[in-house]
């Protein structure tokens, strides 16, 4: 069976730029999840979506947003891009809402200049 | 105060050595807890949920303190392969998110 895919796999834009990514979940997975990590630390939740709906908002700004589609595949959007975006942004599945059972794609890397 | 706190290593080991590192976490409310193994430029991968009981997964224990709030790894017989950043990961019950810890790194040398 598949993994979580996401796409790209590398992104480089500009400050002020957009970008949009995007999620695959695993087959029967109806909840995703969006992390970002920076640098030398842990990834930071920023949304959680299950069944097309909002259930959890990390602490990020408004610049994000995301979206879940009805075959449970999501989009991350990030507008007016800063230098500190740059990052790897990292989607995970699970069955349900929640913590658990969570299983993570292999990232897209953001590089912005 | 950060949710997670980790000592970030690095833990540089021979083969064979056993290796522990802890991490501890600030939300009482904590429900689960897991460690992911991430290898450099990778996706984290689940190494082991970690029960009240404490656990094992062949050369790997991993044990739980609920009162001092700290979360064990341990690493017996090392293995080259076993050089990664772990993260200790916490979740607590109806909340959404995973709160991860900022990763020890582990390298084993030959």
């Amino acid at each position: 069976d598949a993994g979580v895919t996401q796409s790209p796999t590398h992104l480089i834009k500009t400050r002020g730029q957009q970008v949009t990514l995007r999620c695959s979940p695993i087959s029967g997975h109806k909840s995703v999840s969006w992390y970002q990590q920076v640098l030398g630390q842990g990834p930071q939740f920023i949304f959680q979506y299950y069944e097309k709906e909002e259930r959890g908002r990390g602490n990020f700004p408004d610049r994000f947003s995301a979206r879940q589609f009805p075959n449970y595949s999501s989009e991350l959007n990030v507008n007016a891009l800063l230098l500190g975006d740059s990052a790897l942004y990292l989607c995970a599945s699970s069955l349900q809402t929640g913590g658990d059972g969570q299983f993570f794609g292999p990232g897209t890397r953001l590089t912005v200049l | 105060r950060k949710e997670v706190e980790q000592d970030p290593g690095p833990f540089n080991v021979p083969e064979g050595a056993t290796v522990a590192f802890n991490c501890t976490y600030s939300n009482s409310a904590s429900q689960s807890f897991f460690w992911y193994r991430q290898d450099c430029r990778k996706e984290p991968k689940l190494l082991m949920s970690v029960y009240s009981s404490g656990n094992e997964d062949g050369r790997f224990t991993a044990q739980l303190n609920r009162a001092s709030q700290y979360i064990s790894l341990l690493i017996r017989d090392s293995k080259l392969s076993d050089s990664a950043t772990y993260l200790c990961v916490v979740n607590s019950l109806n909340d959404y998110k995973l709160s991860f810890g900022a990763g020890t790194t582990v390298t084993v040398r030959a």
